[in-house]
């Protein structure tokens, strides 16, 4: 089955830029969307389509994708932007979704 | 406003079915797909399938399938996920999610219920 792998954590100072990659052997073909998830709550949706922001998504939430790695960087990261994010795709045959294993970003 | 209101928490034995649903208000039900998604506790979001409400056309992972079945009932703009032969592993928090699709373009998943809660347990 397909896969899409993220590093288990990412630590930041507040201020300073945030980047989690995701990682999946379709992404050349496929678009990687990408979810925040604060505790206790139901995901957001931060970036669609590698590098596009949401309406009402902060600017400093941006993506973008090259060869088999999607990243998402948060520029200037906020004690508020402490959550777990998951990046999103399909394989090559559009067939099967899944999400990344997670990523929980801690901004200390 | 657009919002999608899921059902209340269950608890069932293990070889039991269960049945979600999540009523959409504020936008047209049969206007955008939805999504079904899972997470146990502490770990990571799952990818159930997903249903036109329109067509009645769904789309199951493979893990799921013969398992799941979702529909949903356009005169009351609800949505349904029915699990059977429950065991613990299926305990998770179920959320239903509204898909955004304009043609051959998908923006993703834009708005989400707010989670029902699914424990299985003799």
């Amino acid at each position: 089955s397909y896969e899409l792998t993220q590093p288990p954590s990412v630590s930041v100072s507040p201020g300073q830029t945030a980047r989690i990659t995701c990682s999946g052997d379709a992404l050349p073909k496929k678009y990687a969307y990408w979810y925040q998830q604060k505790s206790g709550q139901a995901p957001v949706l931060v970036i669609y389509e590698d590098s596009k922001r949401p309406s009402g998504i902060p600017e400093r939430f941006s993506g973008s994708s090259s060869g088999t790695m999607a990243t998402l960087t948060i520029s200037g990261a906020q004690v508020e932007d402490e959550a777990d994010y998951y990046c999103y795709s399909t394989d090559s045959s559009g067939n099967h979704e899944v999400f990344g294993t997670g990523t929980k970003v801690t901004v200390l | 406003q657009v919002q999608l209101v899921q059902s209340g928490a269950e608890v069932k034995k293990p070889g039991a079915s269960v049945k979600v649903s999540c009523k959409a208000s504020g936008y047209t039900f049969t206007s955008y797909d939805i999504n079904w998604v899972r997470q146990a506790t502490g770990q990571g979001l799952e990818w159930m399938g997903w249903m036109n409400p329109n067509s009645g056309n769904t789309g199951y992972a493979q893990k799921f399938q013969g398992r799941v079945t979702m529909t949903r009932n356009t005169s009351i703009s609800t949505a349904y996920m029915e699990l059977s032969s429950l065991r613990s592993e299926d305990t998770a928090v179920y959320y239903c999610a509204r898909d955004v699709v304009q043609g051959d373009y998908y923006y993703g998943m834009d708005v989400w219920g707010q989670g029902t809660t699914v424990t299985v347990s003799s």
